[in-house]
This record gives C-alpha cells, sequence and structure tokens, in this order.
C-alpha cells in the first residue's frame, strides 16, 4: 500500500499570501497523483490530476508539481475562498487508492 | 451537467445492513468506473469500492472486503453499496464519486454524500 504524507497538518496563512503544500509518497507514483479541496460541510472538489493539470474551473493561482515523489500544490496568491481543507491521492499503483490525512489552510 | 445523488444513509445497529445507492446524471454511465470514497465525521478520506463501467472489474478497500458489495444498473444509471456486518467504525459520510476511466481513478465529480451511522 502506498502511504502518503502531506505536511503540515495545519498551516495558517494571510490573504494574498503565497502558500505551498506538500504531499510526499512512499515510492514511486510516477505523476498519477490529484489534489482536493474541502471546504466545511461540502463534498471535496478535484483540483489538479496528473500532478499538474488543473481541473476544469479551477483558477490559475492553483498549480502541482512534483520532485521525485514529493508532491507540492502551490497557490500563488491566497484568497478568502481558498480557506479549506486540501487532500492529496495517489492512482497509480492500486488497490487500494489512497489519500493524505489532509492540510488546513486557516485564516491567519 | 454531471450529477451524483446519493441516498439511503440512516442510523443502524451494529451488525446491521444498509443499502446505499447513488442516481447519476449528465455523463455516459455505462463507460464511467464509480466509486464510494467515505469519510468519518472530522477525519480523512477513505476509498471503499470501485467498479468499472460494464462491472467487469470490481475493487474493494481491506477494511470493508467480504461485508460490502458495490453494485450497478445501467439501464437505471444507478450505483449501489450493500452494507452488512456493519461496525461503529464503519461511521461515515459516504460519497459517490466518478472516475474518467478505469484506469485513471482520480475522482473527478463527487457528490454531496449520505451519513451512515452505526450506533446502539
Amino acid at each position: 500500500e502506498i502511504m502518503l504524507t502531506q505536511s503540515p497538518a495545519t498551516l495558517s496563512v494571510s490573504p494574498g499570501e503565497r502558500v505551498t503544500l506538500s504531499c510526499r509518497a512512499s515510492q514511486s507514483v510516477f505523476i498519477n497523483l490529484a489534489w482536493y479541496q474541502q471546504k466545511p460541510g461540502r463534498a471535496p472538489r478535484l483540483l489538479i490530476y496528473g500532478t499538474s493539470t488543473r481541473a476544469a474551473g479551477v483558477p490559475a493561482r492553483f498549480s502541482g508539481s512534483k520532485s521525485g515523489t514529493e508532491f507540492t500544490l502551490t497557490i500563488s496568491s491566497l484568497q478568502s475562498e481558498d480557506f479549506a481543507v486540501y487532500f492529496c491521492q495517489q492512482y497509480d499503483t492500486w488497490p487500494p487508492i489512497t489519500f493524505g490525512q489532509g492540510t488546513r489552510l486557516d485564516i491567519k | 451537467e454531471v450529477e451524483l445523488v446519493e441516498s439511503g444513509g440512516d442510523l443502524v445497529q451494529p451488525g446491521g445492513s444498509l443499502r446505499l445507492s447513488c442516481a447519476a446524471s449528465g455523463f455516459t454511465f455505462s463507460s464511467s468506473a464509480v466509486s464510494w470514497v467515505r469519510q468519518a465525521p472530522g477525519q480523512g478520506l477513505e476509498w471503499v469500492a470501485s467498479t468499472s463501467g460494464s462491472a467487469t472489474d470490481i475493487i474493494y478497500a481491506d477494511s470493508v472486503k467480504g461485508r460490502f458489495t458495490i453494485s450497478r444498473d445501467n439501464s437505471k444509471n444507478m450505483v449501489f453499496l450493500e452494507m452488512n456486518s456493519l461496525r461503529g467504525d464503519d461511521t461515515a459520510i459516504y460519497y459517490c464519486v466518478k472516475s474518467p476511466n478505469w484506469g485513471l481513478s482520480y475522482f473527478d465529480f463527487w457528490g454531496q454524500g449520505t451519513l451512515v451511522t452505526v450506533s446502539s
């Protein structure tokens, strides 16, 4: 089973700041990693798939990248609507399909 | 517009059974992989089960294997999750999700979820 470790667990930031969230895989998943955003009381929403491809309707301030087995979600300039929980998910080697434990973005 | 609407969540006693349904619309259902993903209260996401468009490929998480059964009715654009021998740690919101295809198992659309509570 491929484990995904997200860091940090919680991040307090101010609107307008640039933010980087990390997701490290326990082994290679190639580019088969997705990111989701979840707001309170809502279902998750796909942001990024294939490491760096934005889903339809996702603003350009969201970007994804990788270096080895470490994946990064960057939000270039935080907007008020971006405060949420972010999950990564690998779909390279399955079953099982696995998720990271999430990073919560709080308003500073 | 893609839509996934879950139903069937309820309060059930430990050891009991429940059947969840997911009504799909807005995409070519019979060629789309559909899965169930759950989220325990205040916790992260856990993949539960997946079925390919034709239901020839079906897979389960170890935590539910032998207790849960995923099925689909392509004539009605419906997916089901039959849950037996329910335990307290099955308490969660259950989301119906679709993937672009069987080989690309990220989840591009999610339903709103249905709550299953297992408690005496």
